[in-house]
């Protein structure tokens, strides 16, 4: 079965520190990846995806994440934060095959703190 | 161009009464799908539809729960004599058409129901 790990639930951080949001899944199909952000009592936000190409890839707000497929993992970093990072992040998954192709398969989140 | 819209943004009922959440998908986008968030937890796939058509409804309890996607308005997701466990964020998001795995779906602010 397919899932989803988000080794830290929490992640405290001072400001403009680097920081790393780890992300592995368990799939026996080739994927895609995404990560999301959810700022207090909103919706989700995409922040980055791999689809294909170059494993490393650039999103909104300075994030950047990178695709080992070896180590079936898709890190999520920052060189340097700020408070407004304070938020939590969503790793997600989808298949290109098969008949769940069409939706989503989440971790439970890392909540970041980033503190003055 | 506005985004996924969803309302109402919270919704109170009484064990035993009906919610019905509504989704009006991004202009353009004929797919739609619903997540669950519980407290702590990621987001739970529940269904994906397209126009007039269930295409995956793997997440769906059972029963009392029920989504539609009619070929004129909004989405909506149905749950029928609510329980209390059913108190959660529901999500909603969109996709343009074409393969399923690699469209970004976009988030609406979700639905906070509360089930007394």
């Amino acid at each position: 079965a397919q899932s989803v790990t988000q080794l830290d639930s929490q992640v405290p951080v001072f400001e403009e520190a680097p920081v790393e949001l780890r992300c592995n899944y368990s799939s026996s199909v080739s994927v895609y990846l995404f990560w999301y952000v959810q700022y207090p009592n909103q919706g989700l936000q995409l922040l980055l995806k791999y689809l294909s190409g170059s494993t490393l890839v650039k999103g909104i707000n300075g994030f950047e994440a990178e695709f080992n497929k070896s180590q079936t993992s898709f890190h999520l970093r920052k060189p340097s934060v700020h408070i407004s990072d304070t938020a939590e992040y969503f790793c997600a998954v989808s298949f290109l095959y098969g008949g769940s192709q069409g939706n989503l398969i989440f971790g439970k989140g890392t909540k970041l703190s980033v503190k003055p | 161009n506005a985004g996924v819209m969803q309302n109402p943004r919270h919704l109170v009922r009484r064990r035993g009464q009906e919610a019905r959440l509504r989704c009006s998908p991004m202009k353009g986008h004929s797919h739609v799908y619903w997540y669950r968030q519980l407290p702590e937890e990621g987001l739970k796939f529940m269904v994906y539809l397209q126009k007039e058509n269930i295409i995956d409804e793997s997440g769906m309890p059972k029963e009392r729960f029920s989504a539609e996607f009619p070929k004129e308005g909004p989405s909506i997701l149905r749950i029928q004599q609510v329980v209390r466990g059913d108190s959660a964020a529901y999500f909603c998001a969109s996709s343009p058409p074409g393969r399923g795995g690699q469209n970004i779906q976009y988030f609406g602010a979700g639905t906070r129901l509360s089930v007394l």
